[in-house]
């Protein structure tokens, strides 16, 4: 089966630094990109970003740049998002999703991690 | 950014009922567009890609259309489970913007 397991929630306050992470099992890690995507309490979907992880080559929604970081470890199929200074606003569930060769969709999601930061 | 604009916002259907969504390309995206359904607190699940492609173990009462700009979800016959949240998506080009959301109650 193919499977994107996640990282639990985590509470953090302002200014600190977070690395989530999925795991990718039951399918060739290297060739397909890997998509993050966030949800703000009640609100829509935001494609936040993807990574290839044959060469960590890395495409960010020009909103999110400098924000987040995304990186990839292909000896254990896991795939990372990261903050260096969280921020209130960045307080929504984050879901990694893998993509389909074929048309760009995500064709099976994680579970999502829910990231709070309160002070 | 190609902005995704869907309508309704929300509707109320009954079971059985026949439901449409639409969602408009705010630049032409040729087929690149997904639909995906989502329950509260749960991670979306992809029903439709390439406009009109339906993803495997997806019920057939689910159909894509549209090519462009303007693309169709349409539920022949609304089932209990169908509730929540449709969102469309486009990957034509980055980022790969996503819809606003449609939520679907059942009367």
């Amino acid at each position: 089966d193919v499977q994107l397991v996640q990282s639990g929630a985590e509470v953090k306050k302002p200014g600190e630094s977070l690395k989530i992470s999925c795991e990718a099992s039951g399918y060739s890690f290297t060739e397909h990109w890997i998509g993050w995507v966030r949800q703000k309490p009640g609100k829509a979907l935001e494609w936040m970003g993807m990574i290839y992880p044959d060469d960590s080559d890395t495409r960010y929604s020009p909103s999110l740049e400098g924000q987040v970081t995304m990186s990839a470890d292909k000896a254990i199929t896991t795939a990372y998002l990261q903050w260096s200074n969280l921020k209130a606003s960045d307080t929504a569930m984050y879901f990694c999703a893998r993509v389909i060769a074929a048309g760009g969709a995500f064709d099976v999601w994680g579970h999502g991690t829910m990231v709070t930061v309160s002070s | 950014d190609i902005q995704m604009t869907q309508s309704p916002a929300s509707l109320s259907a009954a079971v059985g009922d026949r439901v449409n969504i639409t969602c408009r390309a705010s630049q032409t995206i040729s087929s690149f567009l997904n639909w995906y359904h989502q329950k509260l607190g749960k991670a979306p699940r992809l029903l439709i890609h390439g406009a009109s492609s339906l993803q495997s173990g997806v019920p057939l009462r689910f159909s894509g259309s549209g090519s462009g700009t303007d693309f169709t979800l349409t539920i022949s016959s609304l089932q209990p489970e169908d509730f929540g949240t449709y969102y469309c998506q486009q990957t034509y080009t980055t980022p790969r913007t996503f819809g606003q959301g449609t939520t679907v109650d059942i009367k």
